[in-house]
């Protein structure tokens, strides 16, 4: 079945810290994968998304996920955190049949200015 | 501008009560579906809407109903709302299926709904 796991459900760190979210994915199609964010009271919002091609996706606000295809992961990174980063991240994969967005749990970040 | 537009954005029920939330996007997109957020299950696919007229069952389908009627909408309908339906529902469009791996979804704003 297809399913993504995201390892940290809530994570909190100080400003300027870096931030490494765990995902990774069980599918068994072609792989297309996203990063949303949502922001306090606020809808989800695309971070970046892979689709093929470099496996080093940048998105906006400085964020940044490599898909590895051996370990199945497509982890999201930012070098240096804000407090404006204080969210719900979630990884998903679409399932190109059904145009499904398959979501992760969801990791809760929090930063301490 | 472009978006998806959710009616209400926040909505409280009783048992029972028919209810009706509204999804209506300005993009022309084919693709419409709707989401509801739980904590720690993330977001689950409810129904889904290829084109008009054509729906189908999500990951969560039962105790909810949908129609499309026209392109730009896309109601969910809770028959009788029971309290395990108490959550954030979001609506999504897109521009068609046979693209939608290089299509990005628009969600909507969110429908917070608690059902007592």
């Amino acid at each position: 079945a297809q399913s993504v796991s995201q390892h940290n459900h809530h994570v909190i760190l100080s400003e300027a810290a870096s931030l490494e979210l765990g995902c990774n994915y069980s599918y068994g199609g072609t792989v297309n994968l996203f990063w949303y964010v949502q922001y306090p009271g606020q809808h989800l919002q695309l971070l970046l998304k892979y689709f093929s091609g470099d496996p080093l996706v940048k998105g906006i606000k400085g964020f940044e996920a490599e898909f590895i295809k051996s370990k199945f992961s497509f982890n999201l990174r930012k070098p240096s955190v804000q407090w404006s980063d204080t969210a719900e991240y979630f990884c998903a994969v679409l399932s190109s049949n059904t145009g499904k967005l398959i979501f992760g749990q969801g990791t809760t970040l929090q930063v301490k200015p | 501008e472009a978006q998806v537009t959710q009616n209400p954005r926040y909505l409280i029920t009783v048992t029972g009560k028919k209810l009706t939330v509204t999804c209506s996007q300005n993009m022309n997109h084919e693709y419409m579906s709707w989401y509801r957020q739980d904590p720690g299950l993330g977001l689950r696919q409810i129904y889904y809407s290829m084109n008009v007229e054509v729906t189908d069952k999500g990951d969560v389908p039962e105790g909810y109903k949908v129609s499309r009627k026209e392109k730009r909408n896309f109601p969910l309908i809770l028959e009788s709302p029971s309290p395990n339906q108490t959550s954030l529902y979001f609506c999504a469009s897109s521009l068609s299926r046979q693209s939608l791996a290089k299509n990005i979804q628009y969600f909507g704003a969110g429908t917070r709904l608690s059902v007592l």
